[in-house]
């Protein structure tokens, strides 16, 4: 099926850097969600993006929506070892279908 | 409270088994999806139940049979699965109609066939 380009593929990062990664599409959406996967574990919803230019926090990640509406950023800040695992972008398209388009991850490993 | 429950989680089957994922959640969501994902490659698209009507099937194998008994529970039928079935199976729901498009996924249900 579609999926969004998200980069970066992998990253390595020393613990307290912080972070960026983002999603990039040739359609647009009216909503983007970010989620983190622990191995053998569900996406676990972190920020949900509904309007271009929006700009939402939670704790220390930030994410926003972009403003040509076909593409986000995630960034982490003073990242921390239990920040490890594997990110996903996730795009709504405008026609209303329940088809949601992922990204490829973004697979994050701190060093401590 | 945003939680999708899903059991087993994990499960172990012959490829003349059958069994059946199980998937419920009380958010008052209307739509319910079966995702299946493979190591290290995104959530895969199977079913997707809106209204408990099936509203999407991605040309899934018929080895494999949704089920809706009400707004609340999904369930996934496996019957003469193959070894490349195996993967985590993730149930998801979401508001269906209305404004918001936040989409929750239970932990999954690791499928091994062997």
């Amino acid at each position: 099926g579609q999926q969004l380009n998200q980069s970066p593929q992998s990253m390595f990062i020393q613990e307290g850097e912080d972070v960026s990664m983002n999603c990039t599409s040739s359609s647009i959406f009216n909503t983007w969600l970010w989620y983190k996967q622990d191995p053998g574990e569900g996406p676990v919803l972190l920020i949900a993006l509904y309007k271009a230019g929006e700009l939402t926090s939670n704790g220390r990640l930030t994410a926003q929506f972009g403003i040509t509406r076909k593409d986000s950023f995630l960034n982490i800040s003073a990242s921390i070892p239990s920040d490890v695992g594997i990110y996903f972008c996730a795009g709504h398209p405008t026609s209303g279908t329940y088809k949601y388009i992922f990204g490829t991850g973004t697979r994050l490993k701190v060093l401590a | 409270d945003t939680e999708v429950t899903q059991t087993p989680k994990h499960l172990v089957m012959g490829m003349t088994n059958k069994k059946s994922l199980k998937c419920e959640q009380h958010m008052g969501h209307r739509a319910m999806y079966w995702y299946k994902q493979k190591a290290k490659k995104p959530p895969e698209l199977m079913f997707v139940y809106s209204y408990e009507k099936l509203s999407i099937n991605e040309s899934v194998p018929s080895r494999f049979s949704p089920e809706c008994p009400n707004s609340s529970l999904l369930n996934l039928h496996l019957h003469a699965l193959q070894p490349e079935d195996s993967a985590l199976y993730l149930c998801a729901s979401s508001q269906g109609q209305g404004p918001s498009r936040e989409l929750f996924f239970g932990e999954g249900s690791r499928l091994t066939v062997l």
